[in-house]
């Protein structure tokens, strides 16, 4: 079972930031978080990852609260090409010694609106 | 376009056919990942190699269900005698193995095998 509790969906304006939050009380010290979106039809696309410390890239930011129960993705200026369903997954880092298998709950249906 | 590919995109099948799907993922990627989704839920982990070594297989994949990766490179996942119950999207990811025993965190994920059983 998924360890991440996520809003089902969530609208935003075009052009402005997107906070997707997710819950995630049961994480482990091991275990890093991490983000993938997955456009209409297309495979999940890998966004962001981090263990507690705030983390951005090109394509967003992630925000993990101190005690590590929640995290914030933030989308800064969504578009329309930003509408997918977003994944919030807590695993360890893929080693040698584990599976690196990804478990996926249901994710936010984030709609981008014009 | 230096991805991970899936083939076909689409099958459709009558119950009790065999099918079989093809994923060829990112070249040199050692770790290769099948995952299954359904309809309005997010992918499920079916089973993935190291290699050529089948490593792990998930409880969702029957006796019906085989995958092979024979040389470490291309992989096929068999369905055998389909069920409804069966169609799903059913997923491939890769990814590559780093320096010191570490994979590199991202899957890549492919477009995807969308399957119709009748």
């Amino acid at each position: 079972d998924a360890k991440t509790t996520q809003p089902t969906s969530m609208d935003c304006a075009e052009g402005r930031a997107a906070n997707l939050p997710c819950n995630h009380s049961t994480i482990s010290g091991n275990e890093y978080v991490y983000w993938y979106r997955q456009i209409h039809s297309q495979g999940p696309q890998y966004i962001i990852h981090g263990l507690k410390n705030n983390e951005t890239n090109e394509m967003a930011s992630l925000i993990i609260t101190e005690d590590r129960k929640s995290s914030t993705l933030i989308l800064p200026h969504a578009t329309l090409r930003d509408t997918a369903v977003y994944y919030c997954i807590v695993s360890p880092l893929p080693l040698a010694s584990n599976t690196g298998k990804l478990i996926f709950g249901q994710g936010t249906t984030l709609q981008v609106k014009p | 376009d230096t991805g991970v590919s899936q083939n076909p995109r689409h099958k459709i099948t009558k119950r009790g056919q065999n099918v079989t799907f093809r994923c060829d993922p990112i070249s040199e990627h050692n770790r290769l990942y099948w995952y299954r989704q359904t309809l309005g839920q997010g992918p499920e982990f079916l089973t993935y190699f190291q290699n050529e070594a089948q490593l792990e297989k998930s409880r969702l994949l029957s006796d019906r269900f085989s995958a092979e990766r024979p040389k470490g490179s291309f992989s096929t996942l068999e369905i055998q005698r389909t069920e409804q119950g069966d169609s799903a999207m059913y997923l491939c990811a890769s990814s590559p193995r780093l320096a010191g025993g570490l994979y590199q965190e991202t899957q890549y994920f492919g477009p995807g095998t969308r399957l119709l059983v009748l």
